[in-house]
């Protein structure tokens, strides 16, 4: 079993639908939880980080943890084409260590 | 810009070479990481720096090489490199205070090929 385990895609939605990106980790002590963009050529872009269960909402971005489900998930409202790319969440496992999924490519049409 | 940056950006070397990747941020952190990626694999860590001391080698052959002279810069030497160690290599950086680590910021990458 992978440590991160995301949906490689492609997802796609129309523009400006919601697009929902879901990341599971194995890893109960998992202590933060990490979105980051990454356009194609580019390096990652980090999005949102959250560490309690819930909801966090920044602007268009909400990330959503479940601790007991060992599930975080990206919602991005009111998708833009330039939100196509492709999106790592990842787990920090210990003190520095963080554990990237391999990416869920989103493609968002005008 | 996140305030890390890398150079070269684009790197063509052949497998006896021996070459420098060099690694900047100007954000005033304390930890500075070494990552990996590759065409459909997820990033990897290959080292971590901590306080200008190195705190995680992730089993990273020994043709790879790091060096963190100061919190700010990190380079990595490569020497004897194999063609599977074509990649996109990335620096990132973030602030550790007391037992907790912050968010990593990335720099923009090197683009090595290897010949």
């Amino acid at each position: 079993q992978k440590e991160v385990e995301q949906n490689s895609g492609p997802l796609s939605v129309p523009e400006g639908a919601i697009a929902s990106l879901n990341c599971t980790y194995s890893d109960r002590g998992s202590q933060s939880f990490f979105w980051y963009r990454q356009y194609s050529g580019k390096s990652p872009e980090l999005i949102m980080f959250i560490y309690s269960n819930g909801d966090k909402e920044d602007g268009r971005f909400t990330a959503q943890l479940n601790k007991a489900s060992q599930y975080v998930s990206l919602l991005i409202r009111d998708s833009q084409p330039s939100d196509s790319a492709t999106y790592l969440c990842a787990v920090r496992r210990g003190f520095q260590k963080l554990v990237f999924g391999t990416g869920t490519r989103l493609l968002v049409s005008p | 810009e996140t305030g890390v940056t890398q150079t070269p950006r684009h790197l063509v070397m052949g497998m006896t070479n021996k070459k420098s990747l060099k690694c900047e941020q100007h954000l005033g952190h304390n930890a500075m990481y070494w990552y990996k990626q590759s065409a459909k694999k997820p990033l990897e860590l290959m080292f971590v720096y901590s306080l200008e001391e190195r705190v995680e080698n992730n089993s990273v052959p020994s043709r790879f090489s790091p060096e963190c002279p100061n919190s700010s810069h990190l380079f990595l030497h490569l020497h004897t490199l194999q063609p599977e160690d074509s990649a996109l290599y990335l620096c990132a950086s973030s602030q550790e205070v007391g037992d907790r680590s912050y968010e990593q910021y990335f720099g923009p990458g090197t683009r090595l090929t290897v010949t």
